[in-house]
């Protein structure tokens, strides 16, 4: 089975200021990772994803993660935030195969950008 | 823009009635799963189809059920609306190839009263 812990359910952080949202996921078998943002109202866009070779993931509108397969854990940075990445950002997980496009998400960081 | 639509974008229903929802998949995608997102949760899988066969369910009542068609647009219908049904519903499809990611439809905010 598959889980996925989200560590702070709201991350409050001024404009400028570098950001880390922590994600820590269990699984028996090897997965796949990703970070996706939700907008108010609107569904969810994909930031980046973990498939498979270098552990530090480069994603859209800045942000990049890295993989730790030691501590199970795939924590998304930004080193400057601005107003705009205002939203709720999920980690979701993929056992991948037979499953692949099912996937496990967390319960989500609401991350509030401050001027 | 991903080009997966979803129809209704809201809907109001009466507890015990049923409810079907409608998602059109991106051009070329022969997958659709479906999601619960109540409010201030991540989403929750219900149920993936492939080829017009459900392939994998989560862990949801059999009054959730589903459709894929030839085109590979989907719909999900329920049964018997709860409370608790109360949530966004949100379709995603994708291509059943390795290493493909999801697309996900704005999503069909359902509310049962």
């Amino acid at each position: 089975a598959q889980s996925v812990t989200q560590l702070d359910s709201q991350v409050p952080v001024f404009e400028e200021a570098p950001v880390e949202l922590r994600c820590n996921y269990s699984s028996s078998v090897s997965v796949y990772l990703f970070w996706y943002v939700q907008y108010p109202n609107q569904g969810l866009q994909l930031l980046l994803k973990y498939l498979s070779g270098s552990t530090l993931v480069k994603g859209i509108n800045g942000f990049e993660a890295e993989f730790n397969k030691s501590q199970t854990s795939f924590h998304l940075r930004k080193p400057s935030v601005h107003i705009s990445d205002t939203a709720e950002y999920f980690c979701a997980v993929s056992p991948g195969g037979s499953t692949l496009g099912r996937l496990y998400f967390g319960r989500g960081t609401q991350l509030t950008v401050w001027p | 823009e991903t080009g997966v639509t979803q129809s209704p974008t809201h809907l109001i229903k009466t507890r015990g009635q049923q409810v079907t929802l409608r998602c059109s998949s991106q051009s070329g995608h022969n997958t659709v799963s479906w999601y619960q997102q109540a409010l201030g949760q991540g989403p929750q899988f219900i149920f993936q189809y492939y080829r017009e066969e459900e392939n994998g369910r989560g862990n949801f009542p059999p009054r959730f059920s589903g459709l894929q068609f030839p085109n590979y647009s989907s719909e999900l219908n329920v049964n018997a609306l709860e409370l608790d049904d109360s949530a966004l519903y949100l379709c995603a499809s994708s291509l059943a190839a390795v290493n493909t990611e999801a697309f996900f439809g704005q999503g069909t905010r359902l509310t049962v009263v």
